[in-house]
């Protein structure tokens, strides 16, 4: 059973150029929920998303967005990328009808801004 | 949300148990507490979930007293390999977002 599977693993873009990270979630899994996670802090909540719609959004501005897709997979654009959002990409999934139910994250993507 | 407070770090030997005590005292009536373990270049993993007294998996023991305004994850008997990032988080649903801190950062010594 495959877990939560993010693609690339590493990734370097100069800065004011735009990226895409992708996501496959767990088997059996419908939600789709995304962080940042800086050097030394703990994961940033940016946004989640369940059929298809962005169902909670943390304190990010309107440079990060992203998609879901009809087969659940998800993908996070960020433009006009800046030095500061050089960070570890998290994904998350989960059902979304399971109550108090323990997130399941991918190993993330390493995104370098130079 | 309620705010939690755990150790910035801990050290222990391989063989001992260790315990991290996490302070929640504005825990509503609704929220879980959910502990996740971070490896370096990795994403959290879920750990142990509990709501009141005391709960055992294959992996840890997460103890809540009556007031629920703390809570301690125990891991029996720590191997190097045990050497995370250790997350306290309290929360209401699976489906909120999850509010992690700075974690307790654990470092297991041969």
């Amino acid at each position: 059973d495959a877990g939560v599977t993010q693609s690339p693993t590493h990734l370097i873009k100069t800065r004011g150029q735009q990226v895409t990270l992708r996501c496959s979630p767990k088997s059996g899994h419908d939600t789709v929920s995304w962080y940042q996670q800086a050097l030394g802090q703990g994961p940033q909540f940016i946004f989640q998303y369940y059929e298809e719609e962005e169902r909670q959004r943390g304190n990010f501005p309107d440079r990060f967005s992203g998609h879901q897709f009809p087969n659940y997979s998800s993908e996070l654009n960020v433009n006009a990328l800046l030095l500061g959002d050089s960070a570890l990409y998290l994904c998350a999934s989960s059902p979304w009808t399971a109550d108090n139910y323990g997130y399941t994250f991918g190993s993330g993507t390493r995104l370098t801004v130079v | 949300l309620a705010k939690t407070t755990q150790p910035i770090s801990m050290d222990s030997y391989e063989g001992q148990e260790v315990n991290i005590t996490c302070s929640h005292n504005n825990i509503a009536t609704n929220d879980y507490i959910t502990w996740y373990q971070q490896f370096p270049s990795q994403g959290p993993r879920f750990i142990i979930q509990g709501y009141k007294t005391k709960v055992t998996n294959e992996v840890a023991s997460l103890f809540i007293p009556a007031d629920r305004k703390s809570s301690t994850l125990s891991l029996p008997r720590v191997s190097l390999s045990d050497t995370a990032v250790y997350y306290c988080l309290v929360g209401d649903t699976g489906r909120r977002a999850l509010t992690f801190g700075s974690g307790t950062r654990l470092q297991v010594q041969p």
